[in-house]
């Protein structure tokens, strides 16, 4: 069993639909949770950061974290296809002084005009 | 200045070659990784480096040797590479490697490196 379960999709919507993507993740040592957007041929971008279970909002993103069920959701509104990307959940937990980030596989978004 | 700049963006080399990648960043971040990203793959860790430091080396094998000149600049260096070493290599930086309220990591685009 991997340590972060995403799925890969890929997951294609009509513009200005809210869009619903989630991770499980088996390991309680996780501490800090995190969406990256990644646009093709490109480095991940920082979208979204949490440390403790709950609601976080930034514009059309809303991230949730739930440690009591190992499960985190990651929401977009008013999907634009600007939008369309490849998003990819990470944890990550501090393992000999540093914080190593463990990633899911990565589901890939389309957003149609 | 809030980027990670990595260089050269592309690079082509032979398995006989010798050659580095590199990787800045003016951030005061503390901490800097080197992942693998194969195609359609999530990135890979390869090695982290706190206060200058190597912490974590994730068996990466010795063809590939990192290395942290100071607190901007971190280096990766490639010998007798195999084709299935093509990829895209990241580079990454946070505030602190321990983690904290400013917690996250910014990515550079990455060098693409193809083995021939």
């Amino acid at each position: 069993q991997k340590e972060v379960e995403q799925d890969p999709g890929p997951l294609s919507v009509p513009e200005g639909a809210i869009v619903s993507l989630n991770c499980t993740y088996s390991n309680s040592a996780f501490q800090y949770f995190m969406w990256y957007r990644q646009y093709s041929r490109k480095g991940p971008e920082l979208l979204m950061y949490t440390y403790s279970s709950g609601n976080k909002e930034d514009g059309r993103f809303t991230a949730q974290v739930d440690k009591s069920s190992k499960y985190i959701s990651l929401f977009i509104r008013d999907s634009q296809p600007s939008d369309s990307a490849t998003y990819l959940c990470a944890m990550s937990q501090l393992v000999q002084g540093a914080q190593k980030l463990v990633f899911g596989q990565g589901t890939r978004l389309t957003i149609n005009p | 200045d809030t980027e990670v700049t990595q260089t050269p963006k592309h690079l082509v080399m032979g398995m006989t070659n010798k050659k580095s990648l590199k990787c800045e960043q003016h951030m005061g971040h503390r901490a800097m990784y080197w992942y693998k990203q194969k195609a359609k793959k999530p990135p890979e860790l390869m090695f982290v480096y706190s206060y200058e430091k190597l912490s974590i080396n994730e068996s990466v094998p010795s063809r590939f040797s990192p290395e942290c000149p100071n607190s901007s600049l971190l280096n990766l260096h490639l010998h007798a590479l195999q084709p299935e070493d093509s990829a895209l290599y990241l580079c990454a930086s946070s505030l602190y490697p321990e983690g904290g309220t400013n917690y996250g990591y910014t990515f550079g685009s990455g060098t693409r490196l193809t083995v021939v």
